[in-house]
């Protein structure tokens, strides 16, 4: 199922499901986009990233899709397992001399096995 | 490659007292470092952006003379929290980004979670 992580932070899910974890970006002049998994107690942890000249990008059983009409990114997570529990953020980033990056509000990712 | 360590990993100290964080690159060198703060169940925000040899960009609403930041290596950033108080209390992430090649990936240490009685 979905989850529009601006307005419902936890998406359950059975272990081998599909997940689609969205986000919406509130800058058009973002550029570069990163989703991110965090565990509980723990940094940050880099997943896939994305740059404005895209609309798709895959990585290992991670596809990140990227609408600037709408200014929508979604993160798909393919099979997912119990390993995948954690809460997911994306990041927009804009250059101001560098990139810096905003984080949106997350949602946090519930697998059952 | 490219991990990040921040030290302590927790802390707990008395109100009004100082507390500082370290963030260290330990396999590359960062010009640039981030410092964030994270309360429960919310998203990361920026405090600050940490420059090698430079004064530290603070965001908006941060204090800089609360939220003392010192860079004085391309691999060691500090925070320091002066005269703490029990709404300091919060998770601190550093991030960390190489200075060389063109990515712009940042690294992420594992956080420190200060807790002000």
């Amino acid at each position: 199922g979905e989850s529009v992580g601006l307005h419902l932070p936890t998406l359950s899910v059975q272990e081998g499901d599909n997940s689609i974890i969205n986000c919406a970006y509130s800058n058009s002049a973002s550029d570069y986009f990163i989703w991110y998994k965090q565990e509980s107690g723990k940094g940050p942890q880099f997943i896939i990233d994305i740059r404005s000249n895209m609309d798709k990008r895959q990585g290992q059983r991670v596809t990140v899709l990227l609408n600037k009409t709408v200014k929508h990114l979604s993160l798909q997570i393919a099979a997912t397992q119990p390993g995948d529990s954690a809460v997911y953020f994306c990041a927009e980033n804009r250059k101001r001399g560098s990139y810096i990056p905003t984080f949106g509000r997350g949602t946090s990712l519930i697998v059952h096995p | 490659g490219a991990v990040v360590s921040q030290h302590p990993s927790w802390v707990i100290c008395k109100s009004g007292t100082s507390v500082k964080i370290e963030c260290r690159s330990l396999d590359f060198q960062a010009t640039t470092m981030f410092w964030y703060r994270q309360f429960p169940k919310q998203s990361l925000m920026l405090m600050a952006t940490s420059n090698e040899g430079s004064k530290a960009t603070y965001e908006q609403g941060v204090e800089k003379d609360k939220f003392l930041i010192n860079h004085a290596s391309l691999t060691l950033s500090t925070l320091t929290v002066t005269s703490a108080h029990p709404e300091d209390s919060s998770f601190y992430i550093c991030s960390a980004r190489k200075t060389s090649g063109a990515s712009n990936e940042q690294f992420f240490g594992p956080g420190t979670r200060l807790t002000v009685l």
